[in-house]
């Protein structure tokens, strides 16, 4: 089955303590990206990556890391975590390359809570 | 203001009622528009995606895109309890690929039996 998969699901923790997220997809795709979701605010992009070893900011960039040394994984690395980054956490794939009618909207894994105390 | 204007709702309708989703928009670089709907403790999941002006009909759902007046719609046709959820619209510039999505807020829809 074609999934983008994010462990944890849940995740509590304290300010401070360094975190990761991992995200893996089976479907062989360039593009994969991470996203926030709050309210009121929906879905921001953190980072995204066109292909192994290429990554891009996104809008909300601050406070994260992420690296891409194989095609199939694209971990989230909160370094020192803050409340403010308590929030739903999402991770999309899709092939990269398509322009016009040929390009591929992304598709979602079922995202991570974060809370951060 | 923000690039994509959703109302967030919420919005509750009656089963087998036609139901209209809209988003605006500022930024005249968005080519691809696409619909997502989202299940409480599920990620976006894709509905719709249309490129450019114009509508695209997939069974219940229709899509409407409107570049002149920087609007789009979703219509679902014959609405069922099934059909409630998070709706999410989403766009894109006419580059490469879709690596820059902007998404509108979301608006909750409840079908009720």
């Amino acid at each position: 089955e074609a999934q983008v998969t994010q462990n944890p699901r849940y995740l509590i923790t304290v300010t401070g303590k360094k975190l990761t997220v991992t995200c893996s997809q089976n479907m062989n795709h360039e593009y994969m990206s991470w996203y926030r979701q709050d309210p009121g605010l929906g879905l921001r992009q953190i980072y995204y990556s066109m292909n192994v070893e290429v990554t891009d900011k996104g809008d909300v960039p601050e406070g994260y890391k992420v690296s891409r040394k194989e095609k199939r994984n694209f971990p989230l690395i909160l370094e020192s975590p803050s409340p403010n980054q308590t929030s739903l956490y999402f991770c999309a794939s899709s092939p990269y390359f398509g322009t016009g009618d040929s390009n591929q909207p992304q598709h979602f894994g079922d995202g991570t809570r974060l809370s951060i105390l | 203001q923000k690039e994509v204007e959703q109302d967030p709702g919420p919005l509750s309708v009656p089963e087998g009622a036609i139901v209209s989703l809209n988003c605006t928009y500022s930024n005249s670089a968005f080519q691809y528009f696409m619909w997502y709907r989202q299940y409480s403790r599920k990620g976006p999941e894709l509905l719709m995606y249309t490129y450019s002006s114009g509508n695209k009909e997939d069974g219940r759902f229709t899509a409407q895109v409107d570049k002149s007046s920087k609007y789009i719609s979703l219509f679902i046709r014959d609405s069922q309890p099934s059909d409630s959820a998070t709706y999410l619209c989403a766009m894109s510039p006419r580059v490469f690929g879709n690596e820059k999505l902007t998404f509108g807020t979301g608006t909750r829809l409840t079908i009720i039996p």
